[in-house]
């Protein structure tokens, strides 16, 4: 599996603020991913974080509101502009390996980083 | 979206009991995916099966993918202490954006020492 390092691990912002996350893994790896999981809620995939190219998002997300950067095969940055306390989360980076699921094909998450806004 | 039915949202069990818990989707998957999340962290993936009636344990836990390729359970036995947290199943589906996972709302799991 990857090591995957997010930073900040959690901070607390005022509203109309924005946050830049990062994610840095300890080796290349195909894709990566970005969640959002609310509280006591499950996992929703807000973007794939593909390298080279603009992110791409999941119905309900955009650029706007959540610009993604993936300069390399080890790191991509999530921002969350504007913030209102709906954005209230744990902002999860997640990463796999291939193209093409097959048997070895996980994807591994990082620790998260817990936003409040205020 | 795809959704999946995980059960039970939470379980209240004895240290030393057997637990058991599952996920039923009405598309099938190619892949499913177990994984625990502890308070304050990320979520550490478990088991992965990838072919259907497959079944594979990991030390107390033992995970199989239905034979129909729409659900899968998650057995863990004798329970201890350390077991406590949120269990979440997720599946990839066959074909299109066959990268993505979707994630069940997850199992909370109690063990009473």
């Amino acid at each position: 599996s990857a090591v995957i390092s997010q930073k900040p691990s959690r901070d607390i912002c005022q509203r109309g603020t924005s946050l830049t996350i990062q994610c840095q893994v300890d080796s290349q790896v195909t894709m990566m991913f970005w969640y959002r999981q609310q509280p006591g809620q499950s996992l929703t995939l807000i973007a794939t974080a593909n390298q080279g190219s603009e992110a791409t998002y999941e119905s309900g997300f955009v650029i706007d509101k959540f610009p993604i950067s993936r300069p390399n095969l080890t790191f991509s940055t999530l921002t969350v502009s504007n913030m209102s306390p709906e954005d209230s989360s744990i902002y999860l980076c997640s990463v796999g390996r291939g193209t093409v699921p097959s048997t070895g094909n996980e994807q591994f998450f990082g620790p998260g980083t817990r936003l409040t806004v205020l | 979206g795809q959704q999946l039915n995980q059960s039970p949202q939470s379980m209240f069990i004895q240290e030393g009991e057997d637990v058991s818990m599952n996920c039923t989707s009405s598309s099938i998957f190619n892949t499913w995916l177990w994984y625990k999340q502890d308070p304050g962290e990320g979520p550490v993936l478990l088991i992965a099966l990838y072919k259907a009636g497959e079944l594979t344990s990991n030390g107390r836990l033992t995970a199989q993918f239905g034979i129909t390729r729409k659900d899968s359970f998650l057995n863990i036995s004798a329970s201890i202490p350390s077991d406590v947290g949120i269990y979440f199943c997720a599946g990839r589906r066959s074909g299109g954006s066959n990268y993505k996972l979707t994630f069940g709302k997850g199992t909370l799991l109690t063990v009473n020492p």
